[in-house]
């Protein structure tokens, strides 16, 4: 599971309530990447990191920041949650080496904006 | 813009059936193509990726093909079992620059019935 976790697992907030999602690895990884998995729309990237301090925007990043301050934590915020941003948040880092260039998952946090 | 489609969105076979997944991508221009797996409730796990110089590849009853020019790839599955329920996603990893940015399809959800 390449040592990632994920915290919390599961959250429920009201609308225009900040909230801020942490991912956690184990293997001082450089590449981190958030997403969001919706019903019709498998997983989309929401940002990623390529080192500490060094972030970019993904595909649906409006409506998210991302801070990396250590190598091994990257925060998701949610700066003023809507009931859209409701989804199963992921959070991935990405092991390269050899033949190999993938990415592992962390087990998820399902967050409900009511 | 690359896109990734998956059909179908859910399958049911009897165990011992053979199956195949299909995985259809818009821009033949690809680096790589990874076939992964998410259980109920839990992260993704990658199964099998495909550099863009390959055709196919293998692991154990599973073998991924690649098709660059068509725009497809397939993930085949032999001698189904009820453990191999689960949806299956297939992602594009398009340029080959160090970001590692994926595009997922929508995924499949396999059910296969003892």
């Amino acid at each position: 599971d390449a040592g990632i976790t994920q915290s919390p697992r599961h959250k429920v907030t009201e609308t225009g309530t900040p909230v801020t999602l942490r991912c956690h690895q184990t293997e001082n990884h450089r590449y981190m990447y958030w997403y969001r998995q919706d019903p019709g729309h498998g997983l989309r990237l929401i940002h990623y990191s390529y080192g500490v301090k060094d972030t970019d925007k993904g595909e649906v990043s409006d409506g998210y920041s991302v801070s990396r301050s250590k190598t091994e934590d990257f925060l998701l915020t949610l700066e003023s949650a809507t009931s859209s941003q409701t989804s199963v948040y992921f959070c991935a880092i990405r092991k390269a080496g050899g033949d190999t260039d993938t990415q592992y998952f962390g087990p998820g946090t399902r967050l409900t904006v009511l | 813009k690359q896109e990734v489609t998956q059909i179908p969105a859910a399958l049911s076979v009897p165990e011992g059936e053979n199956l195949v997944l299909n995985c259809s991508f818009t821009d033949s221009a690809i680096y790589n193509l990874q076939w992964f797996r998410q259980d109920p409730g839990k992260g993704l796990t990658s199964l099998l990726l495909i550099q863009s110089s390959q055709r196919e590849q293998t692991s154990g009853r599973l073998n991924a093909s690649l098709d660059k020019s068509s725009g497809r790839s397939t993930l085949y599955i032999a001698a189904s079992q009820p453990g191999d329920s689960a949806t299956y996603l297939c992602a594009v990893r398009s340029t080959p620059g160090n970001t590692g940015k994926l595009i997922f399809g929508q995924g499949t959800t396999l059910q296969v019935k003892p």
